[in-house]
């Protein structure tokens, strides 16, 4: 079944160490991508998408992000984590590239520790 | 990039009373408007598509009639909750889309309590 996977329910992570969180998707074709952050009580803050051309895309708050073809993955990275980052991370696929209908993960919830 | 205002931002309505919400596009003509829902500590779900001047139409498993959904304009959609029970209680949020951007755009979300 078509479907977008957040393996991560929760990750801790100290505050200025680097961060992963992992996203994968079963679509045949390339969707578009996106990771969106939502923090408590709030709606979704795009941090970065993906359309086509470069596989690593730059995103606010310096936040990336890179697809992987061959895994079906889009991974989001940040380099140093800080306090305020801690909310909850969505990845989304549009998976007809262009019907705005979007298929989200399960979210994965950062905490960051000082 | 393009706004999308949800209203209200709060409502605790009684069981059995219907609840409005309201999404508006500011500066952009949403041709087609998505209505979501977020059941705590879970994912968004697509609950229905609206298209200006046009039927919804609704994902399955969401009944149509408990969740009336009207887009008469170019910059606003609405989702009426009817009959309302606790189990309606959720986060709902609405995107929209001019057709012409790669993405849409989304409201800040509607957190419904129903008591």
């Amino acid at each position: 079944a078509q479907s977008v996977t957040q393996p991560d329910i929760h990750i801790t992570v100290s505050e200025g160490a680097s961060l992963e969180l992992r996203c994968n998707y079963s679509y045949g074709a390339t969707p578009y991508l996106f990771w969106y952050v939502q923090s408590p009580g709030q709606g979704l803050q795009l941090l970065l998408k993906y359309f086509s051309g470069d596989t690593l895309v730059q995103g606010i708050k310096g936040f990336e992000a890179e697809f992987k073809r061959s895994q079906s993955s889009f991974n989001l990275r940040k380099p140093s984590v800080h306090w305020s980052d801690a909310a909850e991370y969505f990845c989304a696929v549009d998976p007809t590239s262009g019907t705005y209908k979007y298929i989200f993960g399960t979210g994965t919830r950062l905490k960051v520790l000082a | 990039g393009a706004v999308v205002s949800q209203h209200p931002s709060r409502v605790i309505c009684k069981s059995g009373t219907s609840v409005k919400i309201e999404c508006r596009s500011l500066d952009f003509q949403a041709t087609t408007m998505f209505w979501y829902r977020q059941f705590p500590k879970q994912s968004l779900m697509l609950m229905a598509t609206s298209n200006e001047g046009s039927k919804a139409t609704y994902e399955q498993g969401v009944e149509k009639d408990k969740f009336l959904i009207n887009h008469a304009s170019l910059t606003l959609s609405t989702l009426t909750v009817t009959s309302a029970h606790p189990e309606d209680s959720s986060f709902y949020i609405c995107s929209a889309t001019d057709g012409q951007n790669t993405e849409a755009f989304f409201g800040q979300g509607t957190r419904l309590t129903v008591v």
